[in-house]
């Protein structure tokens, strides 16, 4: 079974400008959760989807939003980037069988660094 | 003061050792413990996964949960080169707003040959 996919895996932008970024989870899983990683702040925690609906949301402004479409795939997007967006984002799949189940191993993907100049 | 603290190291030790690594938190509601090992520029991939209290062994790989002390523990026996990686605990609740993973900022991990 294939493991989760993310697309870019690189990507250079300058401030101001907007990225969307995409998520491909594991055959099945239901649930995409997003994370930023930095050397600073380790991971943090985005935004969770599950059934195209954004169930749990970290503590990042507004620039920093996602979606989940019907087949699971999910895009985060970041607008009006600034230098400190720079970092790892990491996309994690989980089972998620049972809509009120907490306690469904995640899976991470490799991960799409983005750097900002 | 963060909600999990986790020694970032790095850590050396020769090949063969017995390698501890640990983690503290402070929400009690935590009840899913896990670790995840990260090589470099990869995504993290996870090694062990225990509810609540207690030991889980898994070849050269035991995790300890003390709830009690708030406290959780990784330890490789006959570490290889090959164990060269970040570690990084993880940890959740399933009661309402403990519902999303909180990591600890990894600890950095070198097997010298």
């Amino acid at each position: 079974k294939a493991g989760v996919t993310q697309t870019p895996r690189y990507l250079i932008k300058t401030r101001g400008q907007q990225v969307t970024l995409s998520c491909s989870p594991i055959s099945g899983h239901r649930s995409v959760s997003w994370y930023q990683q930095t050397p600073g702040q380790g991971l943090q925690f985005l935004f969770e989807y599950f059934s195209e609906t954004q169930r749990n949301k970290g503590n990042f402004p507004g620039r920093f939003s996602g979606r989940q479409f019907s087949n699971s795939r999910s895009e985060m997007n970041v607008s009006t980037l600034e230098l400190g967006d720079s970092a790892l984002y990491l996309c994690a799949s989980s089972l998620a069988l049972l809509a009120h189940r907490r306690s469904d191993t995640q899976y991470f993907g490799p991960g799409t660094r983005l750097t900002v100049l | 003061q963060k909600e999990v603290e986790q020694d970032p190291g790095p850590l050396s030790v020769p090949e063969g050792a017995i390698v501890s690594l640990n983690c503290t938190y402070s929400n009690s509601a935590f009840q899913y413990f896990m670790w995840y090992r990260q090589y470099s520029r990869k995504g993290p991939e996870l090694l062990m996964y225990t509810y609540s209290s207690g030991n889980k062994e898994d070849g050269r790989f035991t995790a300890q949960v003390d709830k009690s002390s708030k406290y959780i523990s990784l330890f490789i026996r006959d570490s290889q080169p090959s164990d060269s990686a970040t570690y990084l605990c993880a940890m959740k609740g399933s009661n309402f707003g403990n519902e999303k993973l909180t990591f600890g900022t990894g600890t950095r991990l070198t097997i010298i040959p």
